[in-house]
């Protein structure tokens, strides 16, 4: 089982700041990784798959990179609206896994 | 626009059963995989289980296996989970997802408590 180990666990920023998340991999899931987002109550949303393309209708301010083991997803200038958890998922192999979450808590 | 609605889930007392169901519209969903994905309170996300579009490949969380069964209904555009000898560790929101690599479309999740 691939496991995917998120840091930081948790993240307090200001409006407009950078933030980033990153995302490792126990073995290498070559770009099948993806990130989501969920805010409270509600039920997750893919912002990013295959390591690196935007989903339809994602803010330009949220982007990934990455493959093999180490991936990012970079906030750039963050919003009030992206308060959230965020949680990377890889498709690599069988059985899929996701990272821990990281909570993104606007100051 | 598309739509995920889970349904099926309430209170349950451990060994029991209970089957969910998730109705789907707004796109072909025949030629689409859906997955389970649960989330116990307060905590992450956790991949249940997996069925092809045509429902001849099926894969399970070893936490699940041999317990629950996903199937599919391609003329009424819906997917289930039979979840049998439930355990007070299967307590989760269960979401059904849209896709086979990455999960592009969630329903908004049916509550499983698993109680004495």
């Amino acid at each position: 089982e691939v496991v995917l180990t998120q840091s930081p666990d948790f993240h307090s920023a200001t409006p407009k700041e950078k933030v980033t998340i990153t995302c490792r991999a126990s073995q290498s899931v070559s770009s099948s990784l993806h990130w989501y987002q969920q805010k409270p109550g509600q039920s997750p949303k893919l912002l990013i798959k295959f390591a690196s393309q935007s989903n339809s209708g994602v803010p330009s301010r949220f982007s990934g990179s990455g493959s093999g083991t180490d991936f990012t997803l970079t906030i750039n200038s963050l919003e009030a609206e992206d308060a959230a958890t965020y949680y990377c998922h890889q498709s690599g192999s069988l059985p899929r896994t996701f990272g821990q979450g990281t909570k993104v808590e606007i100051k | 626009q598309e739509y995920l609605v889970e349904s099926g889930g309430g209170v349950v007392q451990p060994g029991t059963s209970l089957r969910l169901s998730c109705a789907a519209s707004g796109f072909t969903f025949s030629s689409y995989g859906m997955h389970w994905v649960r989330q116990a309170p307060g905590k992450g996300l956790e991949w249940v289980a997996i069925i092809s579009y045509d429902g001849s490949n099926k894969y399970y969380a070893d936490s699940v296996k041999g317990r629950f069964t996903i199937s599919r209904d391609n003329s009424k555009n819906t997917v289930s989970l039979q979840m049998n000898s439930l355990r007070l560790a299967d307590t989760a929101v269960y979401y059904c997802a849209k896709g086979w690599l990455e999960f592009d479309y969630w329903g908004q999740g049916t509550l499983v408590t698993v109680s004495s």
